[in-house]
């Protein structure tokens, strides 16, 4: 069955410390990785997007992806209160441009 | 730039009754549509997609329909409601060939 999967958490972390998210997919094929943030009650907002092995920065966000292991993950440096949302991870897992799977998501509590 | 409508934002109806949800994109041509639903502390769970005007593939199988009857507009209807239904609808949006969604900011439906 093809799944993304995520640790639903909560995943809580002293305010100023690196948040590390995880997120493992079951299809090789898969090209497309996406990192959403959805605080409650609100509509998912798109934080990051990374297509190739390796890290890809944007501010205080670092996505990681690596193909051969089957896995994604999200670092959030100096984390922050308002940094205390859901994240989804979203794959396209049959590597096709129509569709994304979304995993359950990791819920993150940033402690002052 | 881009901007999508959903409404209404909250909906309370009785079990039986008919549903129709609206959602609208501007700014962009030929969108590929999506209908999620998110019931309590879940994931998303895509319901139906549209790479095209009249064209829907359905997801899950269930007592609702979609409908696209404008390049930019699309349309989540049931005949008759039931308690199951109950949830958070997210309608979004991409542009073909490109697997970055955009969400509108969802309706939350209550069946009582």
């Amino acid at each position: 069955q093809k799944e993304v999967e995520q640790n639903s958490g909560p995943l809580s972390v002293p305010e100023g410390a690196i948040a590390s998210l995880n997120c493992t997919y079951s299809d090789r094929v898969s090209q497309s990785f996406f990192w959403y943030r959805q605080y409650s009650g609100k509509s998912p907002e798109l934080i990051m997007s990374i297509y190739s092995n390796g890290d890809k920065e944007d501010g205080r966000f670092t996505a990681q992806l690596n193909k051969a292991s089957q896995y994604v993950s999200l670092l959030i440096r100096d984390s922050q209160p308002s940094d205390s949302a859901t994240y989804l991870c979203a794959v396209n897992l049959d590597g096709g441009y129509q569709k994304v799977t979304f995993g359950t998501g990791t819920k993150l509590q940033v402690i002052p | 730039s881009q901007t999508i409508h959903q409404w209404p934002a909250t909906l309370v109806q009785p079990v039986g009754s008919p549903l129709s949800l609206e959602c609208t994109v501007e700014g962009t041509s030929n969108p590929n549509l999506y209908w999620y639903r998110q019931a309590a502390g879940r994931g998303l769970q895509l319901l139906f997609y549209s790479v095209g005007i009249g064209q829907i593939s359905s997801e899950v199988p269930q007592n609702l329909s979609a409908s696209r009857p404008q390049d930019r507009q699309f349309i989540l209807s049931s005949k008759k409601l039931l308690l199951s239904d109950s949830g958070f609808y997210l309608c979004a949006w991409s542009e073909g060939g490109q697997n970055i969604q955009y969400f509108g900011a969802g309706t939350r439906l209550s069946v009582l």
